[in-house]
């Protein structure tokens, strides 16, 4: 089945950097979404990128598509204290979005 | 225009006891889907709810069920709870007809079985 799958697992940046995270899944997909989950709290979305695209902004993020590679990239510019949560791509087969699988997200910490 | 609503926010429950947790979806959103979450991993999909009916469901026994009433809000039931369905549950909605397929998730349940 497809997952998502993020790397790395933890990311520790000082603040003003910039941060980027990876993602992996195995099948065709519609559409890839990323979201933010602040100590163990309710899912935050970030961005939704279709398979079409292969690049999206968003304020301080920027998330690519590579299809072929079956990855996605997610940069987060500038990075802020407010920052540090945990960071999960999504993967849709289609156009519904809900049936998503989750990798087990990437902990980033921003140092003040 | 409120978000996706959970309740309650916390339960602790003892082990063999039944728990319904409910979900208020996001207006004009008509589709429900149910997650559960383990400590320090990404959330795992359990079951869909469109048109009050169960359209897919994720790899979870039948002790997980569900609805969803006319008003698009939905409940998870979890019968004979086991210490492993101590989890976060999460709700998400979406609109199925809609172009943009993004979900949006609530706060969720704490549960915790004892």
């Amino acid at each position: 089945s497809q997952q998502g799958e993020e790397d790395p697992q933890a990311l520790s940046i000082q603040e003003g950097e910039n941060a980027t995270m990876n993602c992996s899944y195995k099948t065709s997909i519609n559409n890839l979404q990323w979201y933010r989950q602040n100590s163990g709290r309710g899912l935050v979305h970030l961005i939704l990128i279709r398979s079409n695209e292969r690049e999206k902004h968003s304020g301080r993020l920027r998330v690519t598509l590579d299809t072929s590679k079956k990855s996605s990239s997610l940069l987060i510019t500038a990075s802020r204290a407010a920052d540090t949560a945990s960071y999960f791509c999504a993967t849709g087969l289609d156009n519904y979005g809900q049936n998503f699988v989750f990798g087990p997200g990437t902990r980033l910490s921003v140092l003040p | 225009d409120a978000g996706v609503t959970q309740s309650p926010t916390h339960l602790i429950k003892t082990r063999g006891q039944q728990v319904t947790l409910r979900c208020s979806p996001k207006s004009g959103h008509d589709t429900v889907s149910w997650y559960q979450q383990a400590l320090g991993q990404g959330p795992q999909f359990i079951f869909q709810y469109y048109e009050e009916e169960e359209r897919q469901r994720g790899n979870f026994p039948d002790r997980f069920s569900g609805h969803q009433f006319p008003n698009y809000s939905s409940e998870l039931n979890v019968n004979a709870l086991l210490l492993g369905d101590s989890a976060l549950y999460l709700c998400a909605s979406s609109r199925i007809t809609g172009v943009r397929a993004e979900a949006f998730f609530g706060q969720g349940t704490r549960l915790t079985v004892v």
